[in-house]
C-alpha cells in the first residue's frame, strides 16, 4: 500500500495517560501535516513537519501536545496528559512539495482517540 | 482573514439531481481551491481542484465553478447517486499558507 499509513485505527485511553499517534507518509513525500476533526465539524490543522523541522505549530495547543518527524521513521504526534476534550479523529496528511507549490494533501485514515 | 466559509452544512437530494455546495474565502493571496470528499471511518480524498486563472473546471460529473472577484467557489455534482453520498470539504491554500478548509457539508442522495 503506497498510501498514508496511520496507526493506531482506534486508540483508547484514560485521562492523565499519554497517546501516541503515527504516521509514515506516502513514499517520497517529505511534508506532514497532522490535522484534527471533531464529530460534525472541519479539519483544523495542527502542525506543519518536514523531516527533522517543524514548519508551523501555530494550530498545535502549546501543553501536551508535540510533533516529530525524524530522518528515520514516521511523524509521531505525541498528546501527554489527555482529557477528554482531546477526543477526536486526527489525520496525517502528506505532499510532495511543500506550501510554496500547492502540493493537492494526502490523507490516511486517521486514528480515532477516545479518552474515557 | 484564513477562514473558508462552507454552506450549506447539509443537504438532501433525489438521485439525479445536481447539489450544489458553495464556499467563500478573504484572503486573495489563496490561488488554489481544492475539493475533499470523505465517506465515513476514511480520510479525505481530492476530487477535484481548481486555480484561480479559470472560472470553471469539469472532471465527470463534478464541476467547480469559480468567481475570482467574489471570492467565492462551488461545486456542482451532475446527476447525483447514492454512492455521491459523503462529506464534502472546500478548501484553500496559496501564498505560503497551509491549506484552510471549510467545515463541510453532509450529502445525502436519496435512492
Amino acid at each position: 500500500n503506497a498510501g498514508v499509513m496511520q496507526n493506531p485505527r482506534h486508540l483508547v485511553r484514560r485521562r492523565g495517560q499519554e497517546a501516541r499517534l503515527r504516521c509514515s507518509p506516502m513514499k517520497g513525500h517529505s511534508h506532514v501535516y497532522w490535522y484534527r476533526q471533531l464529530p460534525e465539524e472541519g479539519l483544523k490543522f495542527m502542525v506543519y513537519l518536514q523531516k527533522e523541522n517543524i514548519i508551523d505549530e501555530s494550530g498545535m495547543p502549546k501543553e501536551r501536545f508535540s510533533a516529530e518527524f525524524p530522518k528515520e521513521g514516521p511523524s509521531i504526534l505525541r498528546i501527554q496528559q489527555v482529557v477528554r476534550g482531546d477526543s477526536a479523529a486526527y489525520f496525517c496528511a502528506s505532499s510532495p512539495q511543500g506550501l510554496v507549490y500547492n502540493s493537492p494533501l494526502h490523507f490516511g485514515n486517521g486514528t480515532r482517540l477516545t479518552v474515557t | 482573514q484564513q477562514q473558508v466559509k462552507q454552506s450549506p452544512q447539509s443537504l438532501i437530494v433525489q438521485k439525479g439531481g445536481i447539489p450544489i455546495i458553495n464556499c467563500a474565502y478573504e484572503n486573495t493571496a489563496f490561488d488554489y481551491f481544492p475539493w475533499y470528499q470523505q465517506f465515513p471511518g476514511k480520510g479525505p480524498a481530492l476530487l477535484i481542484a481548481i486555480r484561480p486563472d479559470v472560472s470553471e473546471k469539469k472532471e465527470g460529473r463534478f464541476t467547480i465553478s469559480f468567481n475570482k472577484s467574489a471570492k467565492q467557489f462551488s461545486l456542482h455534482i451532475m446527476d447525483s447517486q447514492p454512492g455521491d453520498s459523503a462529506t464534502y470539504f472546500c478548501a484553500a491554500s496559496g501564498g505560503g499558507f497551509k491549506t484552510i478548509f471549510g467545515a463541510g457539508t453532509r450529502l445525502f442522495v436519496k435512492a
